[in-house]
């Protein structure tokens, strides 16, 4: 069975760095094909993919956040950190990670997500 | 970027009748589209990928169809626990690809 959990401070201020980890298990970031993803559900634009980490360590951004994104994996823990640097107001959300793989299509669909963390920006 | 567009916003219908929604796309993504189903307090759920497969453990009253630029996600009979929301993803230009508006079927 898989499952993905994330974690994190549920409060951020304005200009700090939020980081949150993506905790898994029922699959292995050392396989062939599988992927995690940071995705995140805001009221002003619903859903929208951040980031991704591939099995071989490549690594994707969303072009328009790309300078303030990272992503990295811990495979001995089952872990996928992600931070977001200079958070805003508008940056307010929820936000899941969630995997792909090539189960579905060419691994670009996400077949499994986390409940979600709802990350606030505010002073 | 390509652009989905879903309609209708909300989708006011009785348990037992059919649901139909759509997801148009502003350039063509062939067959790469999937459908989310996301209730309330929950994640999104994977329905349908490539325009018309169903994922695992999808009941088959869930079907899609479509290509190019036109799609559509049927739900033959509506179950209780069918009213949420649904969103299209395109993965054409993946990543990052995109995501619907969403459609709320709720009951009417």
């Amino acid at each position: 069975q898989v499952t993905l959990r994330e974690s994190g401070p549920a409060l951020v201020k304005p200009t700090q760095t939020l980081t949150l980890t993506c905790t898994f298990s029922g699959f292995s970031l050392t396989t062939t094909g599988m992927s995690v993803n940071w995705v995140r559900q805001t009221p002003g634009k619903a859903l929208e993919w951040l980031a991704l980490i591939n099995w071989d360590d490549d690594k994707y951004y969303r072009a328009s956040l790309k300078t303030r994104l990272t992503i990295s994996k811990d495979t001995s823990k089952n872990q996928v950190v992600f931070t977001m640097t200079n958070m805003d107001t508008v940056d307010t959300g929820t936000y899941y990670c969630a995997r792909t793989s090539r189960y579905y299509g060419s691994g670009s669909y996400f077949d499994n997500w986390g409940q979600g963390t709802l990350v606030t920006v505010s002073s | 970027e390509i652009v989905l567009t879903q309609s209708p916003a909300t989708l006011s219908l009785s348990p037992g009748e059919r649901a139909t929604l759509s997801c148009r796309a502003s350039q063509n993504v062939g067959t790469y589209l999937a459908w989310y189903q996301q209730r309330p307090g929950q994640a999104p759920r994977l329905l349908i990928y490539d325009a018309s497969n169903r994922a695992t453990g999808i009941p088959a009253r869930f079907s899609g169809s479509g290509s190019g630029t036109d799609f559509t996600l049927t739900i033959s009979s509506l179950e209780p626990e069918d009213f949420a929301v649904y969103y299209c993803q395109q993965r054409t230009n993946w990543p990052p690809g995109s995501f619907g508006p969403g459609t709320k079927v709720d009951i009417k």
